[in-house]
């Protein structure tokens, strides 16, 4: 079946300029999630969605990253204004159940933002 | 504060070594463990997880990793090192924190395995 996919796969935008990043998790998992992997760190929560809960938002660096998931799949990562330190790949991932339960989480490729 | 360190960022091995590559961790309660592979151009995949039970914890592609609570340790192991095993590896843990559950990931250990 298919997998998480992102799009688009690369994108390069000016500085100050609002980027949307698109996540389709796998159909059925209710939990998506966006992380983001900078070169020679791991991979840093941002955002979390659990079926129709409200999302945990705990993560996102500042007011000018927000997320969407609209009708319990398809995902929308946001930033405004963009920064050189947004530079960065940002991955999708969802999964079965949520944290309270185990279930491992299936990433897509990502998307590598470039700022410049 | 709960955190999970990959303390290593390569490992080197020759191919039909055997491999370890190492983590360890810092929760409260009892942890549950992830270990995700990362190839060249591709996402991450899933290898394997330790919720409870045996400590030894057979995962995909020949890999297994055994959970040592009083070393605090989740280590990734394989016996005999093949080069297409030369990946981004990373180990994870679920936490809690405020009263929500969140994953915490290692700094990656980049595994190469010469020919």
């Amino acid at each position: 079946g298919a997998g998480v996919s992102q799009s688009p796969s690369n994108k390069v935008t000016e500085k100050g300029k609002d980027v949307e990043l698109r996540c389709d998790p796998i159909s059925g998992h209710t939990a998506l999630y966006w992380y983001r992997q900078s070169l020679g760190q791991g991979l840093e929560f941002l955002i979390y969605f659990q079926g129709n809960s409200a999302p945990d938002k705990s993560g996102l660096p500042s007011d000018r990253f927000s997320a969407e998931r609209t009708g319990g799949s398809v995902s929308t990562l946001t930033i405004q204004r963009t920064q050189q330190e947004d530079s960065a790949v940002y991955l999708c991932a969802s999964s079965l159940g949520g944290y309270g339960i185990s279930y491992e989480q299936y990433f897509g490729p990502g998307t590598r933002l470039t700022v410049t | 504060a709960q955190s999970v360190a990959q303390p290593e960022d390569q490992v080197n091995v020759a191919e039909g070594n055997p491999l370890t590559v190492k983590c360890t961790y810092s929760v409260s309660g009892n942890p549950y463990l992830f270990w995700y592979v990362q190839y060249p151009n591709r996402g991450l995949q899933f290898l394997l997880k330790y919720i409870t039970g045996d400590n030894l914890v057979k995962g995909s592609y020949g890999f297994e990793a055994e959970f040592n609570k009083s070393q605090t340790s989740f280590h990734l192991k394989k016996p005999s090192a093949l080069v297409s095993d030369s990946a981004l590896y990373f180990c994870a843990v679920r936490v809690l924190t405020s009263g929500t559950y969140k994953y915490i990931f290692g700094t990656g250990t980049r595994l190469k395995v010469l020919a």
